[in-house]
């Protein structure tokens, strides 16, 4: 299995421009979530989804959008970039099975909005 | 909704020293602890967990300790080594079938752990 893949890893846009980040995963897990890291700040969690056509807001939802349409793939979509969303993002996943709780996460897509 | 402290945002020991890493929750209702380890560059990885059900774990050198009455768990690693030096994220949340919601993880804001020879 090669767990959850993240695309891009690195990538470089101006203010105004959108983009998506890609997220699929191979272990047939129901949840799915998008978390951003910025330095000293840990992580904080932007938009999850429990099931294929089922998605929800974290705690920094604004100026991101998400779908599910299916239950491998979990992009996250970034309009009208803004130098505040530079941060690393992180895609994970977990098993529906609450007798565990850990989260698998993706590489990471640097993101830097200038 | 929950908020996680963690302390201290740095810690630096000598290799073979034990290391505390300390955190508090706010939300009584939160049942699941785990902790993560980030090395520079690299995906977080969960490293122990702990439910509201059990006071300690332990896993080799690594033990985590909760006080459910303080709202409050810690990470001990004891004989600490140079590869033992990462971030390290707690973490809480509300775990359960009865949720829906999955595990959404409530993290702290990290402490760059730094084992010195």
């Amino acid at each position: 299995n090669a767990g959850v893949t993240q695309t891009p890893k690195f990538r470089i846009l101006k203010i105004g421009q959108s983009m998506t980040l890609q997220c699929t995963q191979d272990m047939n897990h129901n949840y799915m979530y998008w978390y951003r890291q910025d330095p000293g700040m840990g992580l904080k969690l932007i938009y999850y989804s429990v099931g294929a056509g089922i998605t929800d807001k974290g705690e920094v939802p604004n100026g991101y959008n998400v779908s599910r349409s299916t239950t491998e793939d979990f992009p996250l979509r970034l309009e009208l970039a803004a130098p505040s969303q530079t941060s690393v993002y992180f895609c994970a996943s977990s098993y529906l099975d609450s007798s565990t709780g850990e989260l698998f996460f993706g590489e990471g897509s640097r993101l830097t909005v200038l | 909704g929950e908020n996680v402290e963690q302390h201290p945002s740095t810690l630096s020991v000598q290799e073979g020293d034990s290391a505390v890493i300390k955190c508090t929750y706010s939300d009584s209702a939160s049942n699941y602890f785990p902790w993560y380890k980030q090395e520079l560059g690299k995906r977080p990885q969960l490293i122990i967990d702990i439910r509201s059900n059990v006071g300690e774990k332990k896993d080799q050198r690594i033990a985590v300790t909760l006080n459910k009455t303080a709202k409050h768990f810690s990470l001990h690693i004891t004989e600490t080594q140079p590869e033992d030096s990462a971030v390290y994220f707690c973490a809480a949340s509300i775990l359960g079938i009865l949720t829906g919601g999955g595990n959404k993880l409530t993290f702290g804001t990290g402490t760059q752990l730094k084992v010195e020879l």
